[in-house]
């Protein structure tokens, strides 16, 4: 079965400074691999996925993440964070190939903005 | 288009009552799942449909059963609420083609008391 762990629980960063959330994951094969962000008192929304092909990949709101399989890694960033960046995130793997394609979510990374 | 919606979005239950959350979606999805998102553990899989008139059991679904009568609307029943199902509900749905983003609803939050 597959897991997903995201050693930092909190993260506090300046605005302006460069972010680099972590996530590890355990699977047999080529995951699917999603982060996913989720603002106080709302739902998720999709930052960015990785299927296949290449392994740095790009998001919505200026995220990238990259794709390491030999450290079974893809780790979230951002050059500059903004103040509205403050929020908790969540790695997700996906199996492709079971019947039910549910994902498996990580603990979450609770990110803070300091002015 | 309203993608996901979720009804309630807030209940009070007391322990022993029974209640109803409703999911729908609009864009045609074979897929649908009901998560329940608790402090420092995530989101977990309660239980899903792979389409209409098809449910099947996730990680945690003791205590909760499921209808998928229809294709927009997947149904999460609670039959006797405990406090231990005092959580934030979410519900996604997905295309099931294999590479597909689960679209999310806004959530129930839901207290027993």
């Amino acid at each position: 079965a597959q897991s997903v762990t995201q050693p930092d629980i909190h993260i506090t960063v300046s605005e302006g400074a460069s972010l680099e959330l972590r996530c590890n994951y355990s699977y047999g094969a080529t995951p699917y691999l999603f982060w996913y962000v989720q603002s106080p008192g709302q739902g998720l929304q999709l930052l960015l996925k990785y299927f296949s092909g290449d392994t740095l990949v790009q998001g919505i709101k200026g995220f990238e993440a990259e794709f390491k399989r030999s450290q079974s890694s893809f780790n979230l960033r951002k050059p500059s964070v903004h103040w509205s960046d403050a929020a908790e995130y969540f790695c997700a793997v996906g199996a492709g190939d079971t019947g039910r394609r549910a994902l498996t979510f990580g603990s979450g990374t609770r990110l803070q903005v300091q002015p | 288009n309203a993608g996901v919606t979720q009804t309630p979005k807030f209940r009070v239950l007391k322990t022993g009552q029974s209640m109803t959350l409703l999911c729908a979606q609009d864009m045609n999805h074979e897929y649908m799942y009901w998560y329940r998102q608790d402090p420092g553990m995530g989101l977990r899989l309660i239980h899903y449909s792979v389409g209409e008139g098809t449910t099947a059991k996730g990680e945690v679904p003791d205590g909760y059963n499921v209808s998928r009568l229809k294709k927009q609307n997947f149904l999460l029943g609670l039959e006797s609420a405990a406090p231990s199902q005092t959580s934030v509900y979410f519900c996604a749905s997905s295309s099931g083609t294999g590479r597909e983003t689960q679209y999310f609803g806004p959530g129930t939050r839901l207290l027993v008391l």
